[in-house]
This record gives C-alpha cells, structure tokens and sequence, in this order.
C-alpha cells in the first residue's frame, strides 16, 4: 500500500519568490493536513482539507494557503517567501476512523535564501 | 502557535536501559497521542490514548492519559537501538477535526 508521496523533497527559493507543494494521500483518505516543521518551533499546524473543503486553519499568515482536489490530493503554496519560512513541510492523511491517527510524508525540505 | 511541554529535551542512554518522557499542556485534550520520527522520515504514530487515566501498551511502549485530560507520560523497557529518533506527543481536542497540538518532542540517544 503505498503511503503518503509528497513532491518535491528538496528546494530552495530565494525571498520574495512563492513555492507549491504538492502532497497525495494515501488512497481512500480524504483528509490531508499540513504541517511546518522547524527545530525552533517544531511541528505547528497549517490547515487541514476534507472532501476539497478546508476544516480547520492554524495561526499562519495568509501567505500560506491550501487547497484539495476531487481525488483527494492536496496542494500548499506560500507567497513572498521569507527567511522564516524555511521549514520542512509535512503532509498527512486520514481516514478519519481512528482518532489522531494521522499518517506522515516524507516532508518538502524549504530553504529560503 | 501553542505547543505541548515535553520533558526531557533530550536523552542519552545506554542499550537495554528503561526511558520515560512525559508532556503536559494548560488546556484539556480529549485524545492524546504519542509520535514517533526517524531521521528523513515523518512521524509514525506510535500509541493513541483516549479515555482519561487510561493506561496503554503496545509492545514495548506503556503510555497514560493523564486524569485531568492534562497531561501524559510514555515509557520504552528494555531500550534497543532502533528506538533512537524523536518522540512526540500530541493532542486532539475533537475527533474530526485533525488538527494536532504538538509538544516540543524528546530526542533520544542509545550509548553503545
């Protein structure tokens, strides 16, 4: 069964620049999240998506934003890129049977120069 | 944003040696969660908690709900050196809604 692919793994932007990440989901999951994961403030949450419909949001700028296609995969992308964006950017996807149990990428490794 | 306090913030020990961790946060969970990661890897779910004082083993791995919905603990016996990465724990205050709190994880070191 294949987990959770997120694309790419590695890239570096420059600020000012915006980035899209890509993330799909385990198959039959319709929830995916998105969370920034940097060694000062480890794993924050970003948003999560639900049949293409976004349920909850954390405390980000709205340089941040998200969305969820008919087949489940999801998409983030970040505008104006800056220092403190870089991070690494994990996706994970549910089936929603299992409270919290929330299935992880590998992660989009950000570096913002 | 708000994170779960997690102590130790790192362990060192030695192979066979017993691990205990704990996190507390100021707001009740209803469900509390304990991650695992792996160097290059996302974080594996490693035991889910749900009911307050519950007491939940999965191998190895002991871990508590505490009962004020507060705070938990998890234990690792007999430590081995697959058991090195970083733990977290996590909390969710409704089923259906994903978001997870995060504690600020233990990173754990096996001495040879």
């Amino acid at each position: 069964k294949a987990g959770v692919t997120q694309t790419p793994r590695y890239l570096i932007k420059t600020r000012g620049q915006q980035v899209t990440l890509s993330c799909s989901p385990i198959s039959g999951h319709r929830s995916v999240s998105w969370y920034q994961q940097t060694p000062g403030q480890g794993l924050q949450f970003l948003f999560e998506y639900f049949s293409e419909t976004q349920r909850n949001k954390g405390n980000f700028p709205g340089r941040f934003s998200g969305r969820q296609f008919s087949n489940s995969r999801s998409e983030m992308n970040v505008s104006t890129l800056e220092l403190g964006d870089s991070a690494l950017y994990l996706c994970a996807s549910s089936k929603g049977q299992v409270p919290g149990e929330l299935f992880f990428g590998e992660g989009s490794r950000l570096t913002v120069l | 944003g708000q994170q779960l306090n997690q102590s130790p913030q790192s362990m060192f020990i030695q192979e066979g040696e017993d691990v205990s961790m704990n996190c507390t946060s100021s707001s009740i969970f209803n469900t509390w969660l304990w991650y695992k990661q792996d160097p290059g890897e996302g974080p594996v779910l490693l035991i889910a908690l749900y009911k307050a004082g519950e007491l939940t083993s999965n191998g190895r791995l002991t871990a508590q709900f505490g009962i004020t919905r507060k705070d938990s603990f998890l234990n690792i016996s007999a430590s081995i050196p697959s058991d090195v990465g970083i733990y977290f724990c996590a909390g969710q205050l409704n089923f259906g809604n994903e978001k997870l709190t995060f504690g600020t994880g233990t990173r754990l070191t096996i001495i040879p």
